[in-house]
């Protein structure tokens, strides 16, 4: 099966100005996770999707972070303005309902804010 | 709250020998999932092996086996006959009923030739 797809592998912005990252899960995952890796972290739950509703976004700084999943398929994750904090790895995960047989990642996009 | 605590920064093997990674983790929950992932420098994150709380028997996936001390919230990762391929950053997570995954500060491998 095709894995989770990720882009840009790269970004790399100034502070202030804004970045929107693209992922698509496995077909028929109906859950989608986005999560911040800062480094020498681990991943951080940003926002949780069940289908096409948010789960899960406590840890979502929401005054400048915006996310959706429409269609319950495709997701986007969304900076806006970006701060010189925000620069980590932003990885997109998938399940099936519950995930308690585990995730499958995707490769992350690594942002750099300068 | 729920904690994992990974305590070794860095390890380093010799390939071909074994190697045990720590994990910790504070919960009150009963009912619970412990894993391993594996991140290599693709930076994708792979799962290495699950344990379900309920469980006794410590999980094993080839190469890979933990061990699992309930009462003491220990879930430790066992590689045995490593691999140049098992240099990575390895995560614990903790995972239960509704919970986000809760991961650790990771372990950097590396396996020396």
């Amino acid at each position: 099966e095709a894995g989770v797809a990720q882009s840009p592998r790269y970004k790399i912005i100034e502070k202030r100005q804004s970045v929107a990252f693209w992922c698509n899960p496995i077909s028929g995952h109906a859950t989608l996770y986005w999560y911040q890796q800062i480094l020498g972290q681990g991943p951080k739950l940003l926002i949780q999707f069940q289908n096409n509703g948010v789960v899960d976004d406590s840890q979502l700084p929401k005054d400048r972070f915006s996310a959706e999943r429409l269609k319950g398929v495709d997701s986007t994750l969304k900076i806006q303005p970006a701060k010189l904090e925000d620069s980590a790895v932003y990885l997109c995960a998938s399940s099936l309902a519950g995930g308690w047989n585990g995730y499958t990642f995707g490769s992350g996009t690594r942002l750099t804010v300068v | 709250a729920q904690t994992v605590t990974q305590s070794q920064p860095e390890m380093s093997v010799q390939e071909a020998e074994t190697v045990t990674l720590s994990c910790t983790y504070d919960t009150s929950e009963s009912d619970y999932y412990l894993f391993w992932y594996k991140q290599p420098p693709s930076r994708q994150m792979i799962l290495v092996i699950r344990q379900e709380a309920y469980k006794q028997q410590n999980a094993t996936e080839n190469r890979f086996s933990v061990n699992f001390q309930k009462a003491a919230k220990s879930f430790s990762l066992k590689i045995s006959d490593s691999q140049l391929g098992d240099a990575a950053m390895y995560f614990c997570a903790y995972r239960a009923g509704t919970y986000k995954y809760i991961f650790g500060t990771g372990t950097r491998l590396k396996v020396l030739a």
